[in-house]
């Protein structure tokens, strides 16, 4: 079974320090993996996503993440964090059941904090 | 660009109530799917529906069921709303087969039962 586990509940940096949001998954398969962010009182939005192809995958605003095979680790980053970033960020790992219908597993969440 | 919607945003409601929530999706995608979210758990599906009509039971049904007459709406049901059903609740949509993709989430509705 699949399993997605997000090392910090919280992070906290300050304005224009780089940002690093740590996710390790475990997947039978080759699997697929997301990063989402949540805004306050807001849906989720896709930053980025990594489906077998580059191992570096560069998202929207300024985030990147690097699908580690060796270490089942698929972190999220950006060099210099902006005030805006502050939200919660979510790792998703995706794959078929054997149903045959999309199976989405999520991590618990990290908090991005960000001070002036 | 995909666009759900979920009917509200906030929703207030008693105990022992029946609760409607509705998602609508304009990108004539097949599968929709039922989340809630609480803090420290992330998102847990509800129910999924890959067809008009058709559903299955996702990682935590009881006490829900769903209702997929139109292949762009799928609604929620609480058939008796209890307190520990408050929640943030998003529904989300996809194209069938998109085993890989992303899928497409609405704004969500915090639901409180008083």
């Amino acid at each position: 079974a699949q399993s997605v586990t997000q090392l910090d509940s919280h992070v906290s940096v300050s304005e224009g320090t780089p940002v690093l949001l740590r996710c390790n998954y475990s997947s039978s398969y080759s699997p697929s993996l997301f990063w989402y962010v949540q805004h306050p009182n807001k849906g989720l939005q896709l930053l980025l996503k990594y489906t077998s192809a580059a191992t570096l995958v560069k998202g929207i605003n300024g985030f990147e993440a690097e699908f580690k095979k060796s270490e089942t680790s698929f972190h999220l980053t950006k060099p210099s964090a902006h005030m805006s970033d502050a939200a919660e960020y979510f790792c998703v790992v995706s794959d078929r059941e054997n149903t045959g219908f999309q199976k989405l597993v999520f991590g618990t969440g990290t908090r991005l904090l960000v001070s002036p | 660009d995909v666009k759900v919607t979920q009917s509200s945003r906030y929703l207030v409601k008693r105990t022992g109530e029946k609760v409607f929530l509705e998602c609508v999706q304009d990108m004539d995608h097949e599968n929709m799917f039922w989340y809630r979210q609480d803090p420290g758990l992330g998102l847990r599906l509800i129910y999924f529906s890959y067809d008009v009509k058709m559903k299955e039971k996702g990682d935590i049904p009881e006490g829900y069921s769903v209702s997929r007459e139109k292949k762009e709406r799928f609604s929620l049901i609480l058939e008796s709303a209890s307190t520990n059903q408050t929640s943030m609740y998003l529904c989300a949509s996809i194209l069938a087969g998109g085993f890989y993709q992303p899928q497409h989430f609405g704004d969500g509705t915090r639901l409180s039962i008083l």
